[in-house]
């Protein structure tokens, strides 16, 4: 159980368009998703918290006019890179939390997606 | 402040020597920590947390408030265990620490 995915696996844009990568939570409803960024063999770094219902909670330092996060229903979390740049290229990772329980802090993760602006 | 410190990048070993991946904590108040390991090209799935104190692939961590140490054993490594492994602190949202990448040669 507790199985999370991402669509798309990867994407390859042009520098100024916009791209949007799904999170859904496929056995279970999720009313907290996180979106990490993870460098080649580096750390996870959180960029916001998706609150369903509510508007998403931004790390410092991370642009929320940029990086434009939904989370319409319990199952679905999206996020949007608006007008990409080179630099926005990164592996992208959601996480799911489980609403409830002794596991409320563990979350699940989904397998990312790689994203390459030209 | 929160923070998580794994403070070995890299660990190589051969097989069937001990392993440990250091992780030292910073929180105010009683910690909830993980261990998440993530193979080449897979997701990042969760090894151990502390409130279970069990044993997953061999693997054993145990809690040192004393100390605010977490660090991940197990006793006689295997090739198949060669990935990246985080130690994280939980409460809300998760702190990752820098990642240790650990490398069992034949």
């Amino acid at each position: 159980g507790a199985v999370v995915s991402q669509h798309p696996s990867w994407v390859i844009c042009k520098s100024g368009t916009s791209v949007k990568i799904e999170c859904r939570s496929l056995d279970f409803q999720a009313t907290t998703m996180f979106w990490y960024r993870q460098f080649p063999k580096q750390s996870l770094m959180l960029m916001a918290t998706s609150n369903e219902g509510s508007k998403a909670t931004y790390e410092q330092g991370v642009e929320k006019d940029k990086f434009l996060i939904n989370h319409a229903s319990l199952t679905l979390s999206t996020l949007t890179v608006t007008s990409a740049h080179p630099e926005d290229s990164s592996f992208y990772i959601c996480s799911a939390r489980l609403p409830g329980g002794i596991l409320v802090n563990e979350q699940f993760f989904g397998p990312g997606t790689r994203l390459t602006v030209l | 402040a929160q923070r998580v410190t794994q403070p070995e990048k890299l660990l190589s070993v051969f097989k069937g020597a001990p392993v440990e991946l250091k992780c030292n904590y910073s929180y105010s108040g009683s910690p909830e920590l993980f261990w998440y390991v993530q193979y080449s090209r897979q997701r990042l799935q969760l090894l151990l947390r502390h409130i279970s104190r069990e044993s997953i692939k061999g693997f054993t961590a145990d809690l040192n408030k004393g100390e605010t140490s977490f660090h991940l054993k197990k006793p006689f490594a295997q090739e198949e265990d060669s990935a990246m492994y985080y130690c994280a602190l939980g409460g809300g949202k998760l702190i990752f620490g820098q990642g240790t990448e650990l490398s069992v040669k034949p």
